[in-house]
């Protein structure tokens, strides 16, 4: 089934710890995103990549990292997690450069880190 | 500052209609998306508007007036898997998506 695979589902892991959120999509998309969601908040944009080799830094990018060394692959890390990264992390992809114009988001179903 | 306005929470009735309505401030627009999140799943695509009007699929139909910077997501013949959160989101100027909180829509039997 085509569509946007994020691992793991859920973590718990203890401040200071590196982690990394992966995400695989099968539909060769150009532009892929992580967004997270926080509640009573709308999705935040952290990274985006428009294409493969390029990555930007959105709205909340701070804390966080992404690499884009294929066209499938944009895992994002955290290289010293801390309380306030506690949240639903959504990894998207759309055909398009910005996410934009008529051009749909696909979302993957979403990784829940919880950082003590 | 660019703000997406929508009711925290409504609650509907089973086979009635609701109305869901979200209003934008925005640096310009170049559109307008709503998407449909049940809880703890991924949001879906619902609709997109870029001109006033009405833009009916289904049950659901979307609603857009750039001049009153307003849009509204209406929902027929509701069914109880429509229960779940429903999200606007606009494209500004400089084409990010800026995205709303989110309406929590309850149906009861």
């Amino acid at each position: 089934i085509a569509g946007i695979t994020q691992a793991p589902t859920s973590q718990i892991l203890a401040a200071g710890r590196r982690m990394t959120l992966r995400c695989t999509q099968d539909m060769r998309h150009n532009a892929m995103y992580w967004y997270r969601q926080d509640l009573g908040l709308g999705l935040r944009l952290i990274h985006y990549s428009n294409t493969a080799g390029t990555t930007g830094k959105g709205e909340v990018p701070d804390g966080y990292s992404v690499s884009r060394a294929n066209t499938d692959d944009f895992p994002l890390t955290l290289a010293s997690a801390v309380p306030s990264q506690t949240s639903v992390y959504f990894c998207a992809s759309s055909d398009s450069i910005g996410g934009s114009g008529a051009n749909v988001l696909t979302f993957g179903a979403g990784s829940r880190l919880t950082v003590l | 500052g660019q703000n997406i306005d929508q009711p925290t929470e409504m609650t509907a009735t089973e086979g009635a209609i609701v109305q869901i309505n979200c209003t934008y401030q925005t640096s310009g627009f170049n559109g307008l998306f709503w998407y449909q999140q049940h809880a703890g799943e991924a949001p879906t695509f619902l609709s997109y508007n870029v001109l006033d009007g009405l833009e009916e699929k289904g049950r659901f139909s979307s609603f857009l007036s750039r001049s009153k910077g307003y849009s509204y997501l209406l929902l027929k013949e509701l069914q109880m898997k429509d229960s779940a959160s429903y999200l606007c989101a606009v494209i500004d100027s400089n084409y990010q998506l800026i995205w709303g909180a989110g309406t929590k829509l309850i149906i009861k039997p």
